[in-house]
């Protein structure tokens, strides 16, 4: 069975330049989530999917961040205008009825100069 | 003051040796616990699981749990130099999302 699959695996860019990342979440899982990770820390949830519905975005920069689920399955993140901040890694997890049992992606690392 | 906190490490120990990993939690209506094994470059992977308080014991590893201390901790037997990653705890309640620890850091030495 193959695992999260994330994309790029690296990325960097200018500040004030828009990125996507790119996530496909092991088939049949249900629940897609985005975490942002930085450097010596643990993940940190930014937004949940169930199916195509976003039902925990509350952490998630609205005002440059956007995500979407199409057809409940793939998804994708975005940031525009990026920030020097924003350089981390992006994990990506799905999981199927139980929240506790996530299964992540190798992750997005990005770096802003 | 984080919900979940560890010790960042790094924790350095020879091969065989058993290795205690602790997490502390300040929300007292954590009630699923989790040990996740996340080695360089590559997402974390879920080791162990477990519920309330009490031990659970899954090969070399043994996830245990206080409650009433809000104390976490992984014991690894027999380490091995592929033993050697970050080990992130997290915590949630019933239906809500994972709160993890910023991870410490392990290092065995052959």
């Amino acid at each position: 069975e193959a695992g999260v699959v994330q994309s790029p695996r690296y990325k960097i860019i200018e500040k004030k330049q828009p990125v996507a990342f790119w996530c496909n979440p092991i088939s049949g899982h249900n629940t897609l989530y985005w975490y942002l990770q930085n450097l010596g820390q643990g993940p940190e949830l930014l937004i949940r999917y169930e199916n195509e519905e976003a039902v925990d975005d509350s952490q998630l920069p609205k005002d440059r961040f956007s995500a979407e689920r199409l057809k409940g399955v793939d998804s994708t993140l975005k940031i525009q205008p990026a920030e020097l901040g924003d350089s981390a890694v992006y994990l990506c997890a799905s999981s199927f009825r139980n929240y506790n049992e996530q299964f992540f992606g190798p992750g997005t690392r990005l770096t802003v100069l | 003051q984080k919900e979940v906190e560890q010790d960042p490490g790094p924790l350095s120990v020879p091969e065989g040796a058993i290795v205690s990993l602790n997490c502390t939690y300040s929300n007292s209506a954590f009630q699923y616990f989790m040990w996740y094994r996340q080695y360089s470059r590559k997402g974390p992977e879920l080791l162990m699981y477990t519920y309330s308080s009490g031990n659970k014991e899954d090969g070399r590893f043994t996830a245990q749990v206080d409650k009433s201390s809000k104390y976490i901790s992984l014991f690894i037997r027999d380490s091995q130099p592929s033993d050697s990653a970050t080990y992130l705890c997290a915590s949630n309640n019933a239906g809500n999302m994972l709160t993890f620890g910023g991870g410490t850091r392990l290092m065995v030495k052959p």
